[in-house]
C-alpha cells in the first residue's frame, strides 16, 4: 500500500471550515483513498473514501487531485466535537489490510 | 444493532499469563480485524480474517493467536503475556462484498490491556 504524509496537527476555529491535506504521490492506480477520524481514545470512525472522483456525504467532502497524489478532506463547519485525530489511509484494491499512521491532531477552538 | 462489541474494557495481567480478548458483531460482516494501538503511534493491524475458518497475519502477528470458528466472533489470544503487549486493542469488522473488497470499517470501543 502507498504511504501517506499528513501534518502532526492543525487547529480551525468553531465555525470554519477545516481542510486536512494529505500526501500520497506513490499511491497507484486502483488505490483508494480512506478518511477515518479518532475521537480521544474511542475506536476510530470512519469519514469518507474515494478512488479518483471527489465524494461528499453528511460527515465531509473529500477533494482527490487530478494527479491523485494528494487529497484534502473537508469539514465545512467545524464543531468542538471534531476535535480528533484524522488519519488519511490509501488502500490497494481488493487488499483487506489498512494501515493507519499517525494522522493529523485536529483541534477545533472557541 | 450493538455493533462491535469488546470486552473486558480494561485488563491487567501479570506477565507470563494468557487470556482471551473477546470481539462480536452483530452486522453479519464477514472481515474482521484486531489492531493495537500504542501511545502516540498510529493503529497497527495484528490478525484478520475474511470469512468463518479463515484467518491471517497483519503487521505485528507475534505473541497473538486467532480463530474464527463462526461470523460473529473473533478472539485474540495472548498465550503468554509479555510488558511488551501493554497497549489498547480495538477490534474492528466490515462488510466484504465476495471477499474482494472491504468497505468502511466498524472499530469497537477497545480494551486496555496493561501487563506487569
Amino acid at each position: 500500500d502507498a504511504k501517506t504524509t499528513q501534518p502532526p496537527s492543525m487547529d480551525c476555529a468553531e465555525g470554519r471550515a477545516a481542510n486536512l491535506p494529505c500526501n500520497h504521490s506513490t499511491i497507484s492506480g486502483n488505490e483508494y483513498v480512506y478518511w477515518y477520524r479518532q475521537i480521544h481514545s474511542q475506536g476510530p470512525q470512519y469519514i469518507i473514501h474515494g478512488l479518483k472522483n471527489n465524494e461528499t456525504n453528511e460527515m465531509a467532502s473529500l477533494i482527490i487531485t487530478e494527479d491523485r497524489k494528494s487529497s484534502t478532506l473537508i469539514l465545512p463547519h467545524a464543531t468542538l466535537r471534531d476535535t480528533a485525530v484524522y488519519y488519511c489511509i490509501v488502500r490497494d484494491s481488493g487488499g483487506y489490510q489498512l494501515t493507519f499512521g499517525k494522522g493529523t491532531k485536529l483541534s477545533v477552538i472557541p | 444493532n450493538a455493533g462491535v462489541t469488546q470486552t473486558p474494557k480494561f485488563q491487567v495481567l501479570k506477565t507470563g499469563q494468557s487470556m482471551t480478548l473477546q470481539c462480536a458483531q452483530d452486522m453479519n460482516h464477514e472481515y474482521m480485524s484486531w489492531y493495537r494501538q500504542d501511545p502516540g503511534m498510529g493503529l497497527r493491524l495484528i490478525h484478520y480474517s475474511v470469512g468463518a475458518g479463515i484467518t491471517d497475519q497483519g503487521e505485528v502477528p507475534n505473541g497473538y493467536n486467532v480463530s474464527r470458528s463462526t461470523t460473529e466472533d473473533f478472539p485474540l489470544r495472548l498465550l503468554s503475556a509479555a510488558p511488551s503487549q501493554t497497549s489498547v486493542y480495538f477490534c474492528a469488522s466490515s462488510y466484504s462484498s465476495g471477499r474482494t473488497e472491504i468497505e468502511k470499517l466498524f472499530f469497537g470501543s477497545g480494551t486496555q490491556l496493561s501487563v506487569l
